[in-house]
């Protein structure tokens, strides 16, 4: 069975900095893509990135980008230029490619201050 | 654009109702879910269903079940509410390994 570890309960982070969530997993598939998502107070789920375990090339999205690394079975989510929207909880989750069934690590509080 | 649109924001209900959570798509996806999110345990998989009458448990499925009579529309029940199912619950759909989620629906059994 596929988990997901997300051993940072809470983060904070000022305002223009750089900030890393941590994210581990694992899972015996080959085929697998990987999350971040981010959960505002409006508790909107929003998709942030997403990695396809068969790309060596790290997802980037604007501030956002991703530490893909699969031997390891790591997949840590850097934010640069940190703004005080970014605060929220961020969940890391899996995906197998033939299920869609996706498995969420406990998530990181992010707290930016100004 | 993409919508997932669950029937109630927040919801009280009394322990041994019946309860019916519902959720619509718009996007014609197959796959559709129901998580259930409570605080240090992320979001856990109650059940999916891959078509029209079909449907799977997850890793919780106990003191729920599901229906799915149309594509767009994946209704979770409670049979009997219990204290311990005050929870958030998610829905959400899917396609080719993209999720689109519901704004959550908090319910509180009393």
């Amino acid at each position: 069975a596929q988990t997901v570890t997300q051993s940072q309960p809470e983060m904070s982070v000022q305002e223009a900095e750089t900030v890393t969530l941590s994210c581990t997993y694992d899972t015996s598939e080959n085929n697998y893509y990987l999350f971040w998502y981010k959960q505002p107070p409006s508790r909107q789920m929003i998709l942030v990135i997403r990695q396809e375990a068969y790309k060596q090339q790290n997802a980037t999205e604007n501030r956002f980008s991703v530490n893909f690394q699969k031997a390891a079975k790591s997949f840590s989510l850097k934010i640069s230029d940190s703004q005080l929207g970014d605060t929220a909880m961020y969940f890391c989750a899996f995906m197998n490619y033939n299920t869609d069934k996706l498995i969420f690590g406990t998530g990181t509080r992010l707290q930016v201050f100004p | 654009d993409v919508k997932v649109t669950q029937s109630s924001r927040y919801l009280v209900k009394r322990t041994g109702e019946k309860v019916f959570l519902e959720c619509v798509q718009d996007m014609d996806h197959e796959n559709m879910f129901w998580y259930r999110q409570d605080p240090g345990l992320g979001l856990r998989l109650i059940y999916f269903s891959y078509d029209v009458k079909m449907k799977e448990k997850g890793d919780i499925p106990e003191g729920y079940s599901v229906s799915r009579e149309k594509k767009e529309r994946f209704s979770l029940i409670l049979e009997s509410a219990s204290t311990n199912q005050t929870s958030m619950y998610l829905c959400a759909s899917s396609l080719s390994g993209l999720a689109f989620f519901g704004q959550g629906t908090r319910l509180t059994v009393v």
